[in-house]
């Protein structure tokens, strides 16, 4: 298995562009994580979804971040407008069950607002 | 919700010598309490978890700790090596399969020098 897959590995944009992350989850696992780092604020789980469907977004910072599974092959992180402080790496991972299971990270994107 | 804090954020030790690494929760509700290592510029990997029926966990050179009384887990390595340099994280989460639950919240993480 490829393990998880995250694009783009790296995206420079503009503030006030919008910016889609995508990730593929590693094939049978049914729970997928998208998570932020920082130097400031560390590791922070923003979305995760199970069986495609979205569990708890309560680590979605603010309305300018969404994200999808429209089927358990695929989601995306979107951020629109994107701002300097959205400036991070950003990980997906994935595991077979919910919380309590060992979580597969992809490389992570990082992502550079100016 | 959860608060974790983990200290220290910085821990130099000689090779060979043992590094512990502690945490604390606030919901006594977690339940599943995991450790990841990060690399400089990798992803983070799971080293090794614990759950809140078992006090001690061991495989190989590490071994995780948990105090569910005083709400606190540590991770201890023993006979370090250059390689387990690396920033390590600990987590705290209520555990439900399906994801009923809540998030899997991190401490800061520590990051970990072991000089040879």
């Amino acid at each position: 298995d490829a393990g998880v897959i995250q694009s783009p590995r790296h995206e420079v944009t503009e503030m006030g562009q919008e910016v889609t992350l995508r990730c593929k989850p590693i094939s049978g696992h049914n729970s997928l994580f998208w998570y932020r780092q920082t130097m400031m604020r560390g590791l922070e789980l923003l979305i995760y979804f199970n069986n495609n469907v979205p569990i708890d977004d309560s680590g979605m910072p603010e309305d300018r971040f969404s994200a999808k599974m429209p089927n358990a092959s695929f989601s995306t992180l979107k951020i629109q407008p994107s701002e300097p402080r959205d400036s991070a790496v950003y990980f997906c991972a994935s595991s077979r069950g919910g919380i309590g299971y060992e979580q597969y990270f992809g490389p992570g994107t990082r992502l550079t607002v100016t | 919700g959860e608060n974790v804090e983990q200290h220290p954020s910085t821990l130099s030790v000689q090779e060979g010598d043992s590094a512990v690494i502690k945490c604390t929760y606030s919901d006594s509700a977690s339940n599943y309490f995991p450790w990841y290592k990060q690399e400089l510029g990798k992803r983070p990997q799971l080293i090794i978890d614990i759950r809140s029926n078992v006090g001690e966990k061991k495989d190989q050179r590490i071994a995780v700790t948990l105090n569910k009384t005083a709400k606190h887990f540590s991770l201890h390595i023993t006979e370090t090596q250059p390689e387990d340099s690396a920033v390590y994280f600990c987590a705290a989460s209520i555990d439900g399969y399906g994801g009923s639950q809540g998030n899997l919240i991190f401490g800061k993480g520590t990051k970990l020098s072991v000089k040879p």
